[in-house]
């Protein structure tokens, strides 16, 4: 059974900093690993989806990475802004197309 | 493209109702939804998955007759939540995948229900 782990629980940064935000799941048998952001009392906005043959993903500020291997994601955000503040879900896809969703991280940035 | 609405945003019944949730996908066709559940300060948890025509596959410990689905078209999904008591109450989120499969989930923006 898929396990999808998320560190750190919460994170504050004051703006401007680069941060990471990291993802762990248990079974590498995955068909794709998926980034959410979700603002208080909303539904889910995809920001990035790696496939299992890829290794990362860039959308603006954002840059995601893959291995398989090791069962680790990571979600790379530069130069924070207070816009970023929210939280933070990965989500692994398996060949069921079931999404198994880690806690998430909640992301504060300070302005 | 590749959007997703659900209806009601939010709703308010009182114990023992029950109430009915919509999820569309607005400009794709949809073989597979799938409804989610999120509780206060926890992740998505995925309660079932309906494919256009066939009958819902749940989750293990959810309830089939207290969560009744129905995925009559591929472009509509409903929800009912038959008989609710408080402990329903929850966030309430579907997403839709297209015809391709085995592809990205599009989500659509939750139901809040509070059962009073």
């Amino acid at each position: 059974k898929q396990e999808v782990t998320q560190i750190p629980a919460a994170l504050s940064v004051p703006e401007g900093e680069n941060l990471v935000l990291n993802c762990s799941f248990t079974d590498s048998a995955i068909y794709n690993l998926q980034w959410f952001r979700q603002d208080p009392g909303k539904g889910l906005t995809s920001l990035l989806l790696i496939q299992s043959s890829q290794r990362e993903q860039t959308s603006g500020r954002l840059n995601a990475s893959l291995d398989k291997s090791s069962g680790r994601s990571t979600l790379y955000i530069a130069a924070s802004q207070p816009g970023d503040s929210a939280t933070y879900l990965c989500a692994a896809q398996g060949g069921s197309e079931k999404l198994v969703f880690g806690k998430g991280t909640k992301l504060t940035v300070n302005p | 493209g590749a959007v997703v609405s659900q209806h009601p945003s939010w709703v308010i019944c009182k114990s023992g109702t029950s109430v009915k949730i919509e999820c569309r996908s607005l400009d794709f066709q949809a073989t597979t939804m799938f409804w989610y559940r999120q509780f206060p300060k926890q992740s998505l948890m995925l309660m079932a998955t309906s494919n256009e025509g066939s009958k819902a596959t749940y989750e293990q410990g959810v309830e089939k007759d207290k969560f009744l689905i129905n995925h009559a078209s591929l472009t509509l999904s409903t929800l009912t939540v038959t008989s609710a008591h408080p402990e329903d109450s929850s966030f309430y989120i579907c997403s839709a995948q297209g015809l391709a499969g085995g592809g990205e989930q599009f989500f659509g923006p939750g139901t809040r229900l509070t059962v009073l």
